[in-house]
């Protein structure tokens, strides 16, 4: 089936510092999405991009869908304590159907 | 707008027990998609409803594990003779038509570790 590799697996940095996470893909995907989930709770949308070269930030997020269509990354700046959680990419649809394929995700760990 | 809910929050039960999770999706969504979550992984997909078009059951991992929707609303995941395997926080997540661009609205998800 399809996959997306999602790295790194998890990050721990200091708190003010930027986070690049990426995913990558053999397939093409026509949206990417990209998703935080708090501990103990369900994902949470956080941008989505529909179009390939597209970059769109929300607030200290910025996040581009790569010109393959089988890439996007996501960046965080400035990052804060309440920054901790999982990021997950999610992409689809493309012509093997329309289910979202999510990444494994990327835990981050934000120091004081 | 309540957004998607789930119950129980968790569940403990012992091998070989069935257990019911519920979904409430949002009103008016007429997609909604199980997920399994097991420790520390990402998101497996289990099934997906799209409004009264037959389910698509491909994600479910053996055939101990079955979900009705009913009235086009609430879900019921059920898993017969549960296995320790089965252990994961399972997310049910719905959104408005269900075309793969749209946006999926998680629930928070119910914990289920099976003893």
């Amino acid at each position: 089936g399809q996959q997306l590799n999602q790295s790194p697996q998890s990050m721990f940095i200091q708190e003010g510092e930027d986070v690049s996470m990426n995913c990558t893909s053999s397939s093409i995907f026509n949206t990417w999405l990209w998703y935080k989930q708090d501990p103990g709770e369900g994902p949470v949308l956080l941008i989505a991009l529909y179009k390939a070269g597209e970059l769109t930030s929300n607030g200290r997020l910025t996040a581009q869908f790569g010109i393959t269509r089988k890439d996007s990354f996501l960046n965080i700046s400035a990052s804060i304590p309440s920054d901790v959680g999982i990021y997950f990419c999610a992409g689809g649809p493309n012509n093997a159907g329309n289910m979202l394929t999510f990444g494994g995700g990327t835990r981050l760990m934000v120091k004081p | 707008g309540a957004g998607v809910s789930q119950s129980p929050s968790n569940k403990v039960t012992e091998k070989g027990k069935d257990v019911e999770l519920r979904c409430d999706p949002i009103s008016g969504h007429t997609a909604l998609y199980w997920y399994r979550q097991s420790l520390g992984q990402g998101l497996e997909f289990l099934i997906y409803f799209q409004g009264n078009s037959a389910p698509d059951k491909s994600g479910l991992p053996s055939d101990r594990f079955s979900a009705e929707r009913t009235g086009g609303s609430v879900s019921t995941l059920t898993i017969q003779r549960t296995q320790q395997e089965d252990s994961a926080v399972y997310l049910c997540a719905s959104s408005l038509s269900g075309g793969g661009w749209e946006t999926q609205y998680f629930g928070p998800g119910t914990r289920l570790l099976v003893l």
